[in-house]
């Protein structure tokens, strides 16, 4: 099956610094989102971004299908950023894949 | 708008007693619909999705199933709990036409 690789799995930032996050995926996908799990578990959706850019706010992504990777951007860095961000797949049908993820803090 | 209502948020359970966790979303009709399980604070496994009424896949054999009474109603079940069972368990839901996951804000389970 399809193998979800994120790196780097910690990471620590000051406030106020910007991070790259990476997915890498070992197939074509039909379907990539990014998501960040804040301390109390909840899941928000940041990007549901198959291909191409989009931007919200200090975060944007970048996923470039033909070469299986996405890109999560984080700029300017707040304490309210820490938590763990995943990547997930889907390839086909309904089975989504998800990265082991990377878990960011963010020191005041 | 949609929501998503999972609960309960916290659950402590003695090995060998049954389970059913609830998961309901509003705002939306044949969603599709998803039960995941969360293990070491990492990673998510797809347990369980459902299409329609009646209709669950597996992906993962093991000591629970799931169940789908309603359009919007998704049930997580276990006859018998196991020690390996503990784990953070989320629902999530999409729209039919696009998989877009939405997630509830999860059950702990401690299987004691």
């Amino acid at each position: 099956g399809i193998q979800v690789e994120q790196s780097p799995p910690d990471l620590i930032l000051q406030e106020g610094a910007n991070s790259t996050l990476r997915c890498n995926f070992s197939d074509s996908v039909n379907n990539l989102q990014w998501f960040h799990q804040n301390p109390w578990g909840q899941l928000i959706n940041l990007f549901y971004i198959p291909s191409g850019t989009k931007q919200n706010g200090r975060l944007s992504a970048t996923t470039v299908a033909t070469e299986r990777y996405s890109l999560l951007y984080i700029s300017s860095s707040q304490t309210t950023d820490s938590g763990v961000y995943f990547c997930a797949v889907l390839t086909g049908g309904f089975k989504t894949i998800f990265g082991a993820g990377t878990r960011l803090f963010v020191k005041a | 708008s949609q929501t998503i209502h999972q609960w309960p948020a916290t659950l402590v359970q003695p090995v060998g007693s049954p389970l059913s966790l609830e998961c309901t979303v509003e705002g939306t009709s044949n969603p599709n619909l998803y039960w995941y399980r969360q293990a070491a604070g990492r990673g998510l496994q797809l347990l369980f999705y459902s299409v329609g009424i009646g209709q669950i896949s597996s992906e993962v054999p093991q000591n629970l199933s799931a169940s789908r009474p309603q359009d919007r109603q998704f049930i997580l079940s276990s006859k018998k709990l196991l020690l390996s069972d503990s784990g953070f368990y989320l629902c999530a839901w999409s729209p039919s036409e696009l998989n877009i996951q939405y997630f509830g804000a999860g059950t702990r389970l401690s299987v004691l």
